[in-house]
């Protein structure tokens, strides 16, 4: 098993910086994603390979990784932000994912 | 427009089996992985199994080893998880999720997902 740990929730006044963390062993040798839930829906991608995003996805939207610890960065956050975040990587063949970390838009 | 439309949840006792399918339609079904994540209502998010292209590479969280079979049929655009010795910790909403790669590596992650269906294991 390999743990990923997210901070359970994280608060950002609006067009502030929000910044999400991730930590894991080593994670840094691994590919971060990340993932944006908003309630009742699906979950979205929107960063992979730590620091790519997908067509669609706001510039706003950036990723880091390293050492044990990757980063969801979050510039000028909006309100429509607001939403549960869930970082994930693999370790082998398996997919693991963070405990996600819910984003407070006051 | 990608989608992926699950089916085949319900209500089943402990111990019992269910199949899930997963219609694909939007892109190349045979150009990706394509995996099976679930969630309990309120909590996080957490990976089952995964199938490669070409169904040959196949890949299962430790908890469902060996109870949980995972298999496409890139004729019909369709994924399945047969489900085998359920218990009640298998209760979530299942979602079949698009890879961004044809096969499993670290890099991979997950650009599409379905709406979920919701798998109960109770007497």
């Amino acid at each position: 098993s390999y743990d990923l740990t997210q901070a359970p929730s994280v608060s950002v006044s609006p067009g502030q910086t929000a910044t999400i963390t991730c930590s894991g062993n080593k994670l840094g040798d691994k590919y971060a994603s990340w993932y944006q839930q908003q309630s009742g829906q699906s979950p979205v991608l929107v960063i992979y390979e730590d620091n790519k995003r997908p067509s669609g996805i706001p510039e706003r939207f950036s990723g880091s990784n390293s050492g044990n610890t990757a980063t969801l960065t979050i510039s000028g956050t909006q309100a429509m932000d607001e939403a549960d975040y869930y970082c994930q990587a693999w370790d082998g063949d398996t997919a693991f994912f963070g405990g996600g970390t819910k984003l407070t838009v006051l | 427009e990608v989608q992926l439309v699950e089916s085949g949840g319900g209500l089943v006792q402990p111990g019992g089996s269910l199949r899930l399918s997963c219609a694909a339609s939007g892109f190349t079904f045979d150009d990706y992985a394509i995996h099976w994540v679930r969630q309990v209502p309120g909590r996080g998010l957490e990976w089952v199994s995964g199938i490669s292209w070409n169904g040959r590479s196949a890949h299962f969280q430790a908890s469902v080893q060996g109870r949980f079979s995972i298999s496409r049929d890139n004729g019909k655009n369709s994924l399945y998880l047969q489900m085998h010795g359920l218990r009640p910790e298998d209760t979530a909403l299942y979602y079949c999720v698009k890879d961004t790669r044809s096969t499993v590596t670290i890099r991979n992650g997950f650009d599409m997902w379905g709406q979920g269906t919701m798998v109960t294991v109770s007497s």
